[in-house]
Parts: structure tokens; C-alpha cells; sequence
């Protein structure tokens, strides 16, 4: 069964700063798909950013991108300027065939203004 | 983007009662909706996939008779917890797929149940 694991359970960054989340992840397949999802306080889940693993670029989204290794199995978060908004819960997530998401543990992240 | 609204927001109820949670696409038609269990300060357990006009297919270790889930119309999934205990108290979320590509999901708000 595919596993996805997030190492740190909490992260802290100062408001303007860069700061880069964790996460790994199992799987015996070779496509598939790597997600990184917030959930704030409001608890609604969002999405941040895709990655397709055949997709050598990684992806990113204004802000927020990832830096995919496949062969290492590890797809971490780089969130740059980081502002306020940005507190919340982050969860890895994989989802292959089924489209079945398998969530890490997650990552709280503060901003320290 | 698509909206996916969950409903009750926030559900107390005794013991032994059940409790129907609904999950709703807005502007979408949504042949698959999945539902997830949260507890406090954990991640997202996927307890059940929900197919229009079939049985839901439940994750292992998930009670079928307990957490009853029907998925009627294009629009609407519902999962019923069955004479509800306190350890059925949950953040219960749901979430339907939209379009073809895979992680095409949206997130309903989520539903607090806390049974005394």
C-alpha cells in the first residue's frame, strides 16, 4: 500500500521568509500524482499545487512550488514570502488509478509576524 | 472553481441516535464523492468511496451497517453514522471529483459530529 509521511509536524517562518515542508512518500507505481492541499482554520481543504510524476518540471504556482524527486521518492513544499495567510495545516497527498488520496500525517505551519 | 458545500456544519446529537451528513456539488455533476474521517490534530482518513447509483465501496476497517452512505443523484451523497457513540465524534469531510484529471477534487467544509 502506498504510504505518504510528513517528518515535521510543525514549521515556523517569519513573515517575508521562504520556508520548505517535507514530504516522502512509497509507491511501486510509476504514474501518479503528488499533491500538496492546506487546510486553515476553516478546515476546508485547498488545493495548493499538482505534480504529475511523468513530469520531469516542477510545478509551481506563483509562490508555492515543489521540488519532485522521483527517484527519491520526496516532494517538498518551498512556500516564498511567506505572509500570514499562509498558517495552516499542509498535507502531502498521492493519488494513482483510483484517484483514491492517501494524506500524510501533515504539517502545521506558522508565520510569525 | 467547483463548489462542494457539506451540511450540517456542525451536529450534536445523543447517543444513539443517527445522524445524516449531506454532500452536495453546486455547479457540478460529481459521479464520485469520497468521504473522509479527521480527528483532532490528524490527517484525512478515507473511509468510503461513494459511485452514483451503486454501493459505496468502504475502506477496510470501516463498519458498513455503522456509517451508511447512498449516493442518489449526480449532486448529492449523504453518509448516515447509525446509532451514533461518542466515538463516532468526528470532523467528518467529503469531497467529489470534477473532471477527468486525477486530484481534480473539491472539498466540502466539512461536518463537526459530537455525540453525548
Amino acid at each position: 500500500a502506498q504510504t505518504v509521511t510528513q517528518s515535521q509536524p510543525e514549521m515556523s517562518v517569519q513573515e517575508a521568509e521562504t520556508v520548505t515542508l517535507s514530504c516522502t512518500y512509497d509507491t511501486s507505481e510509476s504514474d501518479y500524482y503528488l499533491f500538496w492541499y492546506k487546510q486553515p482554520p476553516s478546515r476546508q481543504m485547498i488545493l495548493v499545487i499538482r505534480q504529475e510524476a511523468y513530469k520531469q518540471q516542477n510545478a509551481t504556482e506563483n509562490r508555492f512550488s515543489v521540488n519532485f524527486q522521483k527517484a527519491a521518492k520526496s516532494f517538498s513544499l518551498k512556500i516564498s514570502d511567506s505572509q500570514l495567510g499562509d498558517a495552516a495545516m499542509y498535507f502531502c497527498a498521492y493519488c494513482q488509478g483510483a484517484q483514491k488520496l492517501v494524506f500524510g500525517q501533515g504539517t502545521r505551519l506558522t508565520i510569525n509576524p | 472553481g467547483a463548489v462542494v458545500s457539506q451540511h450540517p456544519s456542525w451536529v450534536i446529537c445523543k447517543s444513539g441516535t443517527s445522524v445524516k451528513i449531506e454532500c452536495r456539488s453546486l455547479d457540478f455533476q460529481a459521479t464520485t464523492m469520497f468521504w473522509y474521517r479527521q480527528f483532532p490534530k490528524q490527517s484525512l482518513m478515507l473511509m468510503a468511496t461513494s459511485n452514483e447509483g451503486s454501493k459505496a465501496t468502504y475502506e477496510q476497517g470501516v463498519e458498513k451497517d455503522k456509517f451508511l452512505i447512498n449516493h442518489a443523484s449526480l449532486t448529492l451523497s449523504t453518509l448516515t453514522v447509525t446509532s451514533a457513540h461518542p466515538e463516532d465524534s468526528s470532523f467528518y469531510i467529503c469531497s467529489a471529483r470534477h473532471g477527468a484529471a486525477p486530484g481534480e477534487l473539491f472539498f466540502g467544509e466539512g461536518s463537526r459530529l459530537t455525540v453525548l
